[in-house]
């Protein structure tokens, strides 16, 4: 079965610049998550979409911003990067069209570097 | 607001040992409520759900029940293996057609000796 499409995996940035992650839910989902989870901390909700529009907004920075387009997937861009963003950035997906437990499908996950 | 409890690591165990994770949870309305594994140097997979009271959820011989009146979730295991060393998160999301995201416990480490 499809799961959840990240790029890239690994990415080494300097202080001050910019970077973009990219997220490919699974086939039918209409909802995007991401998450931010640092070293050795629990995953922390950034912002979520929902049919391409923003439907939730957690500890997500000024700096960052994310959209989700019209085949779904979504980019979260980074700019001014510091050392602090250095982490394990998740995208998860889901569907409100199916029933289900509610559950979240989670991505591999980009491990971002800031140098 | 939601929020999850976790009882915290790290928690170090023989194998073929008993575990137990104690899980609580504040939430409005009814949840769902989920355990993810995340092994070294890898994402979030889920482990198992439970959505509604006196649900269990098992897989993998980890087993965790909806308990409303005490709002917990418990994680157990009757014999751990070196193979289950990972973190274990515990989470909710309010369901019943809310766009709500998952909200995480702290995480608990577990490491199985041999």
């Amino acid at each position: 079965a499809a799961g959840v499409i990240q790029s890239p995996r690994h990415l080494i940035k300097e202080k001050r610049e910019t970077a973009t992650l990219k997220c490919y839910p699974i086939p039918r989902h209409d909802t995007v998550y991401w998450y931010q989870q640092g070293p050795g901390q629990d995953p922390q909700f950034l912002i979520s979409f929902y049919e391409k529009m923003q439907s939730d907004k957690g500890s997500i920075p000024d700096r960052f911003s994310a959209q989700q387009f019209s085949d779904y997937h979504s980019e979260l861009n980074m700019s001014s990067l510091e050392l602090g963003d250095s982490a394990l950035y998740f995208c998860a997906s889901s569907s409100t069209r199916e029933k289900g437990t509610g559950e979240l499908f989670f991505g591999e996950g980009s491990r971002l570097t800031v140098l | 607001g939601d929020s999850v409890t976790q009882m915290e690591g790290p928690v170090t165990l023989s194998e073929e040992a008993f575990l137990t994770i104690n899980c609580t949870y504040t939430a409005t309305g009814y949840p769902s409520l989920f355990w993810y594994v995340q092994y070294p140097g890898e994402g979030l997979q889920l482990l198992l759900k439970a959505t509604k009271a006196d649900d269990k959820g098992s897989n993998k011989g980890f087993e965790a029940t909806y308990r409303k009146e005490t709002t917990s979730f418990h994680l157990e295991k009757g014999s751990v293996q070196v193979s289950d060393s990972a973190v274990y998160f515990c989470a909710l999301r309010r369901y019943g057609g809310s766009q709500g995201n998952l909200i995480f416990g702290k995480g608990t480490k577990l490491s199985v000796k041999p």
